[in-house]
């Protein structure tokens, strides 16, 4: 069955990065985009990004531009974001989804929580 | 960038009953490259309808969608127990994607 296992939850303090990896299994990795939504608190979903992990091409929000990179071990069927300047406003649950049928979401990671604190 | 607005941000509902959930976009989505997520606490979101009136595998016939260019609805005939949590309303266009606000069904 399709699973996407992700990273645990981090605390980073303002100014720092954090790289949350994404593993997948049950399906072919390199068939299929994967995108990246966020979740702050109480709040609704966000689209970072997606990266095609058979070219390793990316799209990312224009919020995003600069300060996220999607990239991807074929080797290990694993995506990863890593977020770079951090403050407070990036608390948030960050979800790995993969793209179905071009335009959808089907499965989705748990979603680690990464605090942003000082 | 199309903007998707979820209205109402709340409707409490008793089971049994009827909810009506709207997106509206700020631009037409084009092919209807619409779809709605079921989010329950501390879960990620489930994929219910997509191309605006398509059930996702394994979801009740109960949930319907429908709608095209700028105004799209979520309707779930009768409300069960466990159909109470946050709806959001997704569009792609031009290599984007967005998500609405989202609408919370509380029981009533």
């Amino acid at each position: 069955q399709v699973q996407l296992m992700q990273s645990g939850a981090e605390v980073k303090k303002p100014g720092a990065s954090v790289k949350v990896s994404c593993r997948a299994s049950g399906y072919t990795f390199t068939g299929y985009y994967m995108h990246w939504v966020r979740q702050a608190p109480g709040q609704g979903l966000e689209w970072m990004g997606r990266i095609n992990p058979n070219s390793g091409d990316t799209n990312y929000a224009q919020k995003f531009l600069g300060r996220v990179t999607l990239t991807r071990d074929t080797s290990i069927s694993t995506a990863y974001m890593e977020l770079t300047s951090l403050t407070s406003d990036d608390t948030a649950v960050y979800y790995c989804a993969r793209e179905w049928n071009y335009h959808y979401f089907d499965y989705w990671g748990q979603g680690p929580l990464v605090t942003v604190s000082s | 960038e199309i903007v998707l607005t979820q209205s109402p941000g709340t409707l409490s509902l008793s089971p049994g009953e009827r909810a009506t959930l709207s997106c509206r976009a700020s631009q037409s989505v084009s092919n209807n490259y619409l779809a709605w997520y079921q989010q329950k606490p501390g879960q990620a979101p489930r994929l219910l309808i997509y191309g605006a009136s398509s059930r996702a595998t394994g979801i009740p016939d109960r949930f319907s969608g429908s709608g095209s260019g700028t105004d799209f609805t979520l309707t779930i005939s009768r409300l069960e127990p466990e159909d109470f949590a946050v709806y959001y309303c997704q569009q792609y266009s031009n290599s984007l994607w967005t998500f609405g606000q989202g609408t919370k069904v509380e029981i009533k």
